[in-house]
């Protein structure tokens, strides 16, 4: 499978708790983005990266967020203390390079209790 | 009112009728994507496009850059065609910045 990996696909947890979630793009995708989908809402970008360069967080609702893309490939977004207003579905693109077309995971769907 | 906003919301047709959904935007491009979000919640990009049309088997995507318009064609439309259609666009103000807005989508369905 050469697709964009998300995991995992499904996450409930009490809230307060920190959460990470992680996306493995297609090999050789130098841009990766992170985006949320609310139920009902659409969606929403979250963070940009673009090979070695600083990362978009202009997205990112707050400073629980955070995320980081270790050696240009796996990223990882994590959210702490979480809150109710942060359930959703949050999904990877990933492309190859920033003006090409994205291909998105089958995304997390997570659940604050 | 949204940046990108698309017409309608909600369309239910008959199998093999022609589809056009709209999507208007506000403000300077450099890219216009349509996106496809099928009931399972998978997203594929269907077209990328900053002038012009493209045609990719039955789907065809046009856009208007001076009208800041574009619209998505469906030819000969099939059950399976049923999904949200998504569009989205790339601020030309945030050049070097990937980020997209998104509009609310059209929810299709086909009936057979």
């Amino acid at each position: 499978g050469a697709g964009v990996s998300q995991s995992p696909s499904n996450k409930v947890t009490e809230k307060g708790k920190d959460v990470e979630l992680r996306c493995d793009p297609i090999s050789g995708h130098t841009a990766l983005y992170w985006y949320r989908q609310s139920l009902g809402q659409g969606l929403e970008f979250l963070i940009y990266f673009q090979g070695n360069s600083a990362p978009d967080k202009s997205g990112l609702p707050s400073d629980r967020f955070s995320a980081e893309r270790t050696g240009g490939s796996v990223s990882t977004l994590t959210i702490q203390r979480t809150q109710q207003e942060d359930s959703a579905v949050y999904l990877c693109a990933s492309s190859r390079t920033g003006d090409q077309p994205q291909h998105f995971g089958d995304g997390t769907r997570l659940s604050i209790l | 009112k949204n940046e990108v906003e698309q017409s309608p919301q909600n369309l239910t047709a008959q199998e093999g009728e022609f589809i056009t959904i709209n999507c208007s935007y506000s403000v300077g491009i450099s890219a216009l994507h349509w996106l496809q979000q099928h009931p399972g919640g998978g997203i594929v990009s269907l077209f990328m496009l900053s002038s012009g049309k493209k045609k990719h088997g039955r789907l065809i995507a046009t856009i208007n850059i001076q009208e800041k318009h574009s619209s998505l064609h469906i030819t000969a439309s099939h059950p399976r065609d049923s999904a949200v259609y998504i569009c989205a666009v790339r601020d030309y103000s945030n050049f070097g910045n990937e980020k997209l807005t998104f509009g609310t989508g059209t929810r299709l369905t086909i009936i057979p």
